[in-house]
């Protein structure tokens, strides 16, 4: 079974400065990597994701995630936040096969308020 | 916008009741997902259908739940003899066959059990 940790469950950050969030996931097999994000009132939103080949992959809004396969992590950065990324922010990992259900497992979130 | 639609956005009901939830998933989608996310968790799968076939169904779906598909379009999720701890959001998602780990999400259907 998957298991998906992110160690950071509030982040709170002046406008501008950088961001890194935590991601550690628990899976023998080839995994699919997401970064979701939740703003106030909405709904999930995909926000990146790494199948495969460059483990540096880039999103939407000027995010960016690193795959390090022998750390089992996909952390998320910005080098400059803003007040607009005020939001819950999601790691989530499924199996690599596109065989099975594709069933995403979720971190528990963290929670990043950016300060104007 | 022909995103993911789920009605309704919120639902007050007492112990004991029934509810029924329902989704619309982008119209080419051809799988469909049920989460529940309580607070300050993050979503936690229930069940999924690729078309009408529901394929998936995790632990945390008690016989209590159930869910449909009848025509591989809209799902439908009915919660019977509610309990307080069934109180959570309950999310659906949809993906296509061509991009099937690719999940987009509505907004949801907040439950209170009472």
């Amino acid at each position: 079974a998957q298991s998906v940790s992110q160690h950071n469950h509030h982040v709170i950050l002046s406008e501008a400065a950088s961001l890194e969030l935590g991601c550690n996931y628990s899976y023998g097999g080839t995994v699919n990597l997401f970064w979701y994000v939740q703003y106030p009132g909405q709904h999930l939103q995909l926000l990146l994701k790494y199948f495969s080949g460059d483990p540096l992959v880039k999103g939407i809004k000027g995010f960016e995630a690193e795959f390090i396969k022998s750390k089992f992590s996909f952390n998320l950065r910005k080098p400059s936040v803003q007040w607009s990324d005020t939001a819950e922010y999601f790691c989530a990992v499924n199996a690599g096969n596109n065989n099975a259900g594709n069933m995403l497992t979720f971190g528990g979130g963290t929670r990043l308020m950016v300060k104007p | 916008d022909t995103g993911v639609s789920q009605n309704p956005r919120h639902k007050i009901t007492k112990r004991g009741q029934n509810v029924t939830f329902r989704c619309d998933p982008i119209s080419e989608h051809n799988r469909l997902y049920w989460y529940r996310q309580t607070l300050g968790q993050g979503p936690e799968f229930l069940t999924y259908f690729q078309n009408e076939a529901q394929l998936e169904k995790s632990r945390l779906l008690s016989d209590r739940f159930s869910a449909e598909r009848p025509k591989g379009s809209f799902s439908t999720l009915e919660i019977q003899r509610t309990e307080q701890g069934d109180s959570a959001m309950y999310l659906c998602a949809s993906s296509s066959q061509k991009k099937p780990s690719e999940l987009f999400f509505g907004s949801g259907t907040q439950l209170s059990v009472l």
